[in-house]
């Protein structure tokens, strides 16, 4: 499979601040990024699909002027999670695609994000 | 909307036990279906899939077979291994698309023991 890199792996920040983290696919060029969020003991929600070069779309109940999504090269997506509170606590995973005679979607190994 | 159902874990097996983790789905249309496993600090990898109804997915021992008539795709591995140890997830792409977001289950972890 491909190989996909998330950093940081870990981040522990002040409630009102800023955090960005990025994705890249190192072997593969995304035409997509998925961004999702887990919390403990439940499955993967997504938040927003992006395409290079394009606005993300968002699902329905996430806020897109606190999750930023830049998808602003092939292989290099980022997450800012802007003026972040207790609640934004989770482990995010981005997941990249591309579709070039059959569909491939792969996940980073996920950033945990702990506000305090 | 779509749905993916994973029974609850946490499932602890010994070496060479026989495996079942059940999945139930709701989708309109004939959705697209997954397994996907997650070892300890690593993303999320497919595992198998099947595209349509009575497809059997299999790869490294484990199977799924996608049933219509029951909605479900329950994983099966008839020996299990403690290098299997891993969170399991089950997980479905809307029928008539070949890309597209998936819907996951909360996903099961597995412990086997030597």
């Amino acid at each position: 499979g491909a190989v996909v890199s998330q950093h940081p792996s870990r981040v522990i920040c002040k409630s009102g601040t800023s955090v960005k983290i990025e994705c890249r696919s190192l072997d593969f060029q995304a035409t997509t990024m998925f961004w999702y969020r887990q919390f403990p003991k439940q499955s993967l929600m997504l938040m927003a699909t992006s395409n290079e070069g394009s606005k993300a779309t968002y699902e329905q109940g996430v806020e897109k002027d606190k999750f930023l999504i830049n998808h602003a090269s092939l292989t290099l997506s980022t997450l800012t999670v802007t003026s972040a509170h207790p609640e934004d606590s989770s482990f995010y995973i981005c997941s990249p695609a591309r579709a070039s005679g059959t569909y491939e979607q792969y996940f980073g190994p996920g950033t945990r994000l702990t506000v305090t | 909307g779509d749905s993916v159902t994973q029974m609850e874990g946490p499932v602890t097996l010994s070496e060479e036990a026989f495996l079942t983790i059940n999945c139930t789905y709701t989708a309109t249309g004939y959705p697209s279906l997954f397994w996907y496993v997650q070892y300890p600090g690593e993303g999320l990898q497919l595992l198998l899939k099947a595209t349509k109804a009575d497809d059997k997915g299999s790869n490294k021992g484990f199977e799924a077979t996608y049933r219509k008539e029951t909605t479900s795709f329950h994983l099966e591995k008839g020996s299990v291994q403690v290098s299997d140890s891993a969170v399991y997830f089950c997980a479905l792409r809307a029928g008539g698309t070949s890309y597209g977001k998936l819907t996951f289950g909360q996903g099961t972890i597995l412990t086997v023991h030597p």
